[in-house]
């Protein structure tokens, strides 16, 4: 299986927003709601910001959201701040005879 | 509060087996799935195996199947990955978290620090 595809980098100025996506295929993104989204700053801990494709856990700014369409799931990221400047991951739940986890490459955002 | 901290790590020679251990607190421990997850230097993150709340479920990543184990001991509240026959590749800072909803495998949502493991000769 392939990571799913991501972009390998984004910028954006503060204030913009910013989508990053997340393209996977009928057997994963596409076939099943359990897309989640990882906010990880070099050096630390990943960071849960949004699974189920567009819940947010407690603590989450609503400035992240999340969709889907078809085999591809997105992370908008509204009125983009300095602190927001970290590498983001998603991840889908494969199924289809297996019962696994794949994460993308990883999207490395920066706020110019 | 909710914590989870890995232990275990080190530098291994390859062909050679570890053991991490992931020890958990402030939740109630038998309702959650943990997984764990791996990091290489400089790279991103890869899946690498989960279980079930009971332990009555386990799965694998491909890349690890067959050669690593994950198991729980829920009167310990603790979960341990026996990693054999260990490989040049299967260096990196490793991870175990808990999934953000009870009985759910979802979204990863308390995170351990993290412990390095580096085969090498």
């Amino acid at each position: 299986q392939s990571a799913l595809t991501q972009p390998r980098s984004l910028s954006g100025s503060p204030g913009q927003s910013v989508t990053i996506s997340c393209t996977g295929t009928s057997s994963d993104v596409g076939n099943y709601n359990f897309v989640s989204w990882y906010q990880q700053i070099p050096g630390k801990v990943p960071k849960l910001i949004l699974y189920d494709v567009i819940k947010r856990p407690s603590g989450v700014p609503d400035r992240f959201s999340g969709s889907k369409s078809g085999n591809t799931a997105s992370l908008t990221i509204s009125g983009l701040q300095a602190e927001d400047e970290a590498d983001y991951y998603c991840c889908s739940y494969v199924g289809k005879n297996t019962f696994n986890w794949m994460f993308g490459g990883g999207t490395k955002l920066t706020v110019l | 509060q909710v914590q989870l901290v890995e232990s275990g790590g080190g530098v291994v020679q390859p062909g050679m087996s570890l053991t991490l251990s992931c020890a958990t607190s402030g939740f109630t421990f038998n309702e959650y799935a943990i997984h764990w997850v791996r990091q290489a230097p400089g790279k991103g993150l890869e899946w690498v195996t989960v279980i079930s709340y009971d332990g009555s479920e386990k799965y694998y990543a491909d890349s690890v199947k067959g050669r690593f184990t994950i198991s729980r001991d829920n009167l310990k509240k603790t979960v341990s990955l026996q990693m054999n026959s260990l490989r040049p590749d299967d260096t990196a800072l490793y991870y175990c978290a808990r999934v953000v909803r009870t009985f759910g495998y979802d979204g990863l949502d308390i995170w351990g620090q993290g412990t390095l493991v580096t085969v090498s000769s």
